[in-house]
């Protein structure tokens, strides 16, 4: 049972420019999501987060974007810089609980 | 401040035999969840342990089981490996449990091989 889904497997951006990483839920009961950032060899690590209560969150260079109508959030970096290349996770979480859903992932390379 | 580790880093088992895999928190959290990530795949919750005891579990076989200690850190043992098996298990710590959108620390994780 796939609630959180990320179709795209890559995505490959020039530095400077925006990436747009996307994400996919069916479950209409997840109260938060996030994205996490993954280096090989480590674990992943917290990005940003936003709550099913707001439609935009900012941290920086990221944003995240949530369209709870579509059932759709995505992940904004601007600009792109090499250092953000890895891969990607977007997960979900319900009010009352904190395991998460994760997507497949999304390889994001920011070319110099 | 030691944040979450996991050992051992790497593992090769047999089919059919048990591991036992080791976390230990971040500093102050009391939380540890579970997870399992296979190859091209995102993690997948096992289950989460607060205060000693299974809090919510995903959907794994009773092969999966855990223990949390007292000093908060925790053991997955996987029973009867199958190949199937072979993945990425990544212990992630957090402070508190009924608390969505919680930040999660993950651990590097153990890489299990069963052959």
């Amino acid at each position: 049972d796939q609630q959180v889904k990320q179709n795209s497997p890559s995505l490959s951006v020039q530095e400077g420019r925006i990436s747009i990483l996307n994400c996919d839920y069916t479950n209409s009961m997840f109260d938060y999501f996030l994205w996490y950032k993954k280096y090989p060899a480590e674990g992943p690590t917290f990005l940003i987060s936003i709550s099913s209560i707001k439609d935009k969150n900012e941290d920086g260079r990221f944003t995240v974007f949530l369209n709870k109508s579509a059932k759709h959030l995505s992940l904004h970096i601007v600009p792109s810089q090499p250092g953000d290349s890895a891969v990607y996770f977007c997960a979900a979480s319900s009010y009352n609980n904190n395991d998460m859903r994760f997507g497949a992932g999304t390889r994001l390379t920011v070319k110099p | 401040d030691a944040g979450v580790t996991q050992s051992p880093t790497h593992l090769i088992k047999t089919r059919g035999q048990q591991v036992t895999l080791r976390c230990s928190p971040k500093s102050g959290h009391d939380t540890v969840s579970w997870y399992q990530q296979a190859l091209g795949q995102g993690p997948q919750f096992i289950f989460q342990y607060y205060e000693e005891e299974e809090r919510q579990r995903g959907n794994f076989p009773d092969r999966f089981s855990g223990h949390q200690f007292p000093n908060y850190s925790s053991e997955l043992n996987v029973n009867a490996l199958l190949l199937g098996d072979s993945a990425l298990y990544l212990c992630a710590s957090s402070l508190g449990t009924g608390v969505g959108g919680t930040e999660a620390f993950f651990g590097q994780g153990t890489r299990l091989t069963v052959v």
